[in-house]
Order: C-alpha cells, then structure tokens, then sequence
C-alpha cells in the first residue's frame, strides 16, 4: 500500500496569514493526488484533484502542487472559515490511501 | 444540484450486519464510479470501497480490512449506492460517508468531488 505522510500534523496560524502543508508519498503517484478540507462533524470537503486542479466552486486562495513523491497545499489569506482539518489522498492505486491530516487552528 | 444522502447507520452487534444507502440526485449517477470511505471517531479518513459505473462491468475494489465481509453494490435505476456490512467489528464502528468519483471523457479521473453528510456506524455490544 503507498503510505501518505502529512506534515505538520497541526499548526497554529492568523487571520491573513498563508499557510503551507506538505503531503509525501512512500512511492511515486504522478500527479493522481487529492486534497480535502473538514470541519468539526460535517462531511469532507473535496478542494483540489490532480494535484493542482481546483475542483469546480473552489476558491483560489487554495493551491496545489507537486507531482511525484511530494505535494503542498497553501492556503493564501486565510480567514476564520478555513480553519479546519486538512487530507491529502492518494489515487493512483488501490488501496486508495488517506493521508494522516493537519489541523489548521486559529493563532 | 448534486446530493448524496447516506442512511441506515445504527447500534448493531459485533458479528451482526447492516445494510447502508446512498441515495443520489442531480447528476447522472449510472455515469460514475462511487465510493465508501468512513471516519472512525477521532480519527482521519479511510477507502472502504468502490464500484466502478456499467461501461466498467460494475466492478468492485476493497480495502483488506474489509474485504470478504462488504460489498459494494449500486442500483443506476434507483440511483442508488449500497454497502452490505457482514460480520463487523467493533473497529468498524465509524460515520460511513459515500462520494462520487467524477469521470470525464476517456474515462479521465478527476477524484472524489461530491461527498454525502455520512451515516454512524455503531458496532458494541
């Protein structure tokens, strides 16, 4: 199974600050990676699919990339909606794999 | 406007078994592959499993921890997506969630774009 590995695992940021996390892969996945946002018991949101490709509706303070072994999600501006959990997946094989998520807490 | 509603979460017993739903509206569901992914409490994400739509025979792939136990099923005439779960676990107590994988032309894979509110999954005795 390919492991995904997010880091950090929480981060403390500010109101218009930009943030960055990481997401690596134990093998090589192209570009078949996505991105989700959570928040406390509501459903998964999905943000960005092929590791840099905004799913429709998505603003465009969030941005991908990478390709590879490694991503990064940054989130530009961040304001108090996008405090949140964040999950980076793997599609490229089955299992399809999750990674471990980083929380986005208020400063 | 597209929506997936999950049902038939609840308390069942460690070797029962249940039976979820996933009702779809809005798009044109016989078009796309479908998936189970579920969120034990506390916890981060994790596949279950997938059906893929009928130009790919309906075919399934599972996570090892619950194959040969679910099985992922879909009715296009009812829109509907199902998740048979036999002999569970304590460890598959969690909040069962649907989603779509959206498939373009070429049957090009653009993830998962639409999740459901997800449906809990007790399993205790």
């Amino acid at each position: 199974d390919i492991q995904m590995t997010q880091s950090p695992s929480s981060l403390s940021a500010s109101v218009g600050d930009r943030v960055t996390i990481t997401c690596r892969a134990s093998q090589g996945i192209n570009s078949y990676l996505a991105w989700f946002q959570q928040k406390p018991g509501k459903a998964p949101k999905s943000l960005i699919y092929a590791a840099s490709s905004l799913q429709s509706g998505v603003p465009s303070k969030f941005s991908g990339s990478g390709s590879g072994t490694d991503f990064t999600l940054t989130i530009s501006n961040l304001q108090p909606e996008d405090f949140a959990t964040y999950y980076c997946q793997q599609y490229k094989t089955y299992p399809l794999t999750f990674g471990g998520g980083t929380k986005v807490e208020i400063k | 406007e597209v929506q997936l509603v999950e049902s038939g979460g609840g308390l069942v017993q460690p070797g029962g078994s249940l039976r979820l739903s996933c009702a779809a509206s809005g798009f044109t569901f016989s078009d796309h592959y479908m998936d189970w992914v579920r969120q034990a409490p506390g916890k981060g994400l994790e596949w279950v499993g997938r059906t893929r739509n009928k130009a790919n025979s309906y075919t399934t792939e599972y996570a090892a921890s619950v194959k040969g136990r679910f099985t992922v099923s879909r009715d296009d005439s009812q829109n509907s997506l199902y998740l048979q779960m036999n002999s569970l676990k304590t460890e598959d107590t969690a909040v069962y969630y649907c989603a779509r994988n959206r498939r373009g032309g070429s049957n090009y894979d653009y993830g998962f774009d639409y999740w459901g509110r997800g449906t809990l999954v007790s399993v205790s005795s």
